[in-house]
């Protein structure tokens, strides 16, 4: 089975610091990644999402992940973070033919100070 | 589109008791996903449906677990009896094969079992 590693569980940056927060995924076959975001007492959003083509993606808000397929990896960046990006941020997986259910990982909790 | 309807929101309840959390997906989506969101184990996939049809719920705790879907609009999680280790948050979410599969979450319902 597939599974997602985030290496940060929690994070604290300065407003206008620049964020790279780590995604790997175990799974040798074709997949589908997900950068989910979940502000404090609101539900999950997408960020940016890969299917295919192009491995940089660019998603809401000043985002962009990366996909590094020899390196299973989709680590999450922005050049320069605000104080309203701090909440939890997923990355997730789906395999094969992308009908299955997300398989996510731990979570990183990001905090921006002012 | 109104987006992923669930309801209640927010539901505490005695252990022992029964629960039942509901799901309407968004409109046309064919696929519907049930997550649970702890601390301990961060989102899980419980079940999901592709045209009403239970595909995959490994993700199931256990017996105490069901879930059905009885037409393409609605869906039900239900928890009997309900043990304190259920506490958790469970979101919804839905997808079509036509958006690439993109998963839209909805708000959650946040259970409580004393």
């Amino acid at each position: 089975a597939q599974s997602v590693s985030q290496h940060n569980h929690h994070v604290i940056l300065s407003e206008a610091a620049s964020l790279e927060l780590g995604c790997n995924y175990s799974y040798g076959g074709t997949v589908n990644l997900f950068w989910y975001v979940q502000y404090p007492g609101q539900h999950l959003q997408l960020l940016l999402k890969y299917f295919s083509g192009d491995p940089l993606v660019k998603g809401i808000k000043g985002f962009e992940a990366e996909f590094i397929k020899s390196k299973f990896s989709f680590n999450l960046r922005k050049p320069s973070v605000q104080w309203s990006d701090t909440a939890e941020y997923f990355c997730a997986v789906i395999t094969g033919g992308g009908a299955d259910g997300l398989t996510f990982g731990k979570g990183t909790h990001l905090i921006i100070q002012p | 589109d109104a987006g992923v309807i669930q309801s209640p929101r927010h539901e505490v309840t005695e252990m022992g008791q029964e629960v039942t959390l509901r799901c309407k997906p968004i409109s046309g989506h064919n696929s519907l996903f049930w997550y649970r969101q702890t601390m301990m184990r961060g989102l899980e996939l419980l079940i999901y449906f592709n045209n009403n049809v239970p595909i995959d719920d490994s993700g199931m705790p256990e017996d105490r677990f069901s879930a059905k879907m009885p037409n393409a609009s609605f869906s039900t999680l239900k928890i009997q009896p309900s043990e304190p280790r259920d506490s958790a948050v469970y979101f919804c979410a839905s997808s079509s094969r036509w958006g690439n599969n993109e998963q839209f979450f909805g708000p959650g319902t946040r259970l409580t079992v004393l």
